[in-house]
């Protein structure tokens, strides 16, 4: 079945401890992107890679790392959390950006 | 920062009524693309719209792309209860996608 895995969907944490969500797609998709959704605010990217290698920034890309080693493997990492990136996370992807985007469960993460 | 204006916010109608969501913006995009997002999921895409103008059909659903490739709406005949969720529009362009805030519909039998 074609889809975007993330893990974990929930994560309960504290300030500061450092954390990596994961995200893999088994498309083969050139383009990956993370967006954090927040009541009134909507979805807004993170950052964003159209291959390997190659990244971006999105929107809202402070307090947020990515990388892109592998082109099914896009993990968001939180170098120092803190509660107001309490949210919740969606990694998505495409294989061309006007042909949409396959986007993952949601990871639910909270920040204490 | 490219912005996206849905409207309305919010709709609670009758199963059997037809509607209309809109999307707006100043900015041009290559493409719009229509989501829609159940409570704690993931959005699952509905339709992309590309060449301005263009008009696509889902069984009861009809995507519209603005001339200008600007703006879009969603129209839904005779709306069902199992059409109630959350209505996203995506502006797609220099690799970004731009969300609107979405349309919260429900559908009362």
């Amino acid at each position: 079945e074609a889809q975007v895995t993330q893990n974990p969907r929930y994560l309960i944490t504290v300030t500061g401890k450092k954390l990596t969500v994961t995200c893999s797609q088994n498309m083969n998709h050139e383009y990956m992107s993370w967006y954090r959704q927040d009541p009134g605010l909507g979805l807004r990217q993170i950052y964003y890679s159209m291959n390997v290698e190659v990244t971006d920034k999105g929107d809202v890309p402070e307090g947020y790392k990515v990388s892109r080693k592998e082109k099914r493997n896009f993990p968001l990492i939180l170098e120092s959390p803190s509660p107001n990136q309490t949210s919740l996370y969606f990694c998505a992807s495409s294989w061309q950006e006007n042909y949409g985007y396959t986007f993952g469960s949601g990871t639910r993460l909270t920040v204490v | 920062t490219q912005l996206l204006e849905q409207s309305p916010q919010f709709l609670s109608i009758q199963e059997g009524e037809n509607l209309t969501v809109y999307c707006n913006s100043s900015s041009v995009f290559s493409s719009l693309q229509w989501y829609r997002q159940e409570p704690g999921e993931g959005p699952v895409l509905l339709v992309t719209v590309v060449t301005g103008g263009e008009v696509k059909k889902l069984k009861r659903l009809t995507f519209q792309f603005g001339d200008a490739r600007k703006d879009s709406s969603l129209h839904i005949t005779a709306a069902q209860p199992g059409d109630t969720g959350l209505y996203l529009c995506a502006g797609a362009g220099s690799y970004q996608l731009t969300f609107g805030k979405g349309t919260k519909l429900s559908v009362i039998p």
